[in-house]
């Protein structure tokens, strides 16, 4: 199974929401990421978890709160959101984080709409 | 502080010719390149790797090549068909462990 998946695909919340993403990867790859993706723009890098431990938090901010229960799951808990946090919430995976050599899974994504 | 472009325009061409796309980065000297092609509301996808140390790395219809005196990297796909039609991201792999991505040059591949 070389698939990354994401739920849900789409998701329209609030501002005063809470609210969950989700990933799951069967790869056995030790090491996860949350992208933030824009129209017309590249992934931006919020998160590296490295066997299941925080290794990158690029300065997002704290109503972004990620989580890795096991070395499968990763999850994007999400409160108190802007507008402008509407965006393509991209997850992906690969064998080990600091080896350029791994090429990265990505998912689906998550379409997020914040109103 | 580190820096990647890519053609900012979009590179319309017609079937069967190549598609040659740029990636020049600053500030930093990646060990490792990757391309991803990505297409419209979906993930990227992984296409190739080149090391530093290597100039070429072809894959089918794909090549990419490696400057490291020149901070560019350039990727062809020969033959080109409209099913081509993508974005396609450059990904110098930085010390920190992290990919960077550029903002992308959209193909478009005209019967």
């Amino acid at each position: 199974d070389t698939e990354v998946t994401q739920t849900p695909k789409h998701l329209v919340m609030g501002m005063t929401n809470k609210k969950s993403l989700k990933c799951e990867q069967h790869m056995g790859h030790r090491a996860m990421y949350w992208y933030k993706q824009k129209a017309k723009k590249p992934p931006e890098l919020m998160f590296v978890y490295s066997y299941e431990k925080l290794s990158i938090n690029e300065s997002v901010p704290s109503r972004f709160s990620p989580e890795c229960p096991n070395s499968s799951l990763l999850n994007l808990h999400l409160h108190a959101l802007q507008p402008e946090d509407s965006a393509l919430y991209l997850c992906a995976s690969s064998p080990l984080w600091t080896s350029g050599e791994n090429e990265q899974f990505f998912g689906p994504g998550t379409r997020l709409t914040v109103l | 502080s580190q820096k990647i472009e890519q053609n900012s325009e979009a590179l319309n061409i017609q079937e069967g010719k190549t598609a040659t796309l740029t990636c020049n980065y600053t500030n930093y000297s990646p060990a490792y390149l990757q391309w991803y092609r990505q297409d419209p509301g979906r993930g990227p996808v992984f296409l190739l790797l080149i090391r530093e140390n290597e100039k070429e790395k072809r894959k089918e219809r794909l090549k990419v090549t490696f400057d490291t005196t020149l901070k560019q990297s350039l990727f062809h796909i020969t033959a080109s068909q409209p099913a081509d039609s993508a974005t396609y991201l450059c990904a110098p792999y930085n010390q920190g462990g992290k990919l960077i991505f550029g903002q992308g040059t959209e193909l478009s591949v005209k019967p």
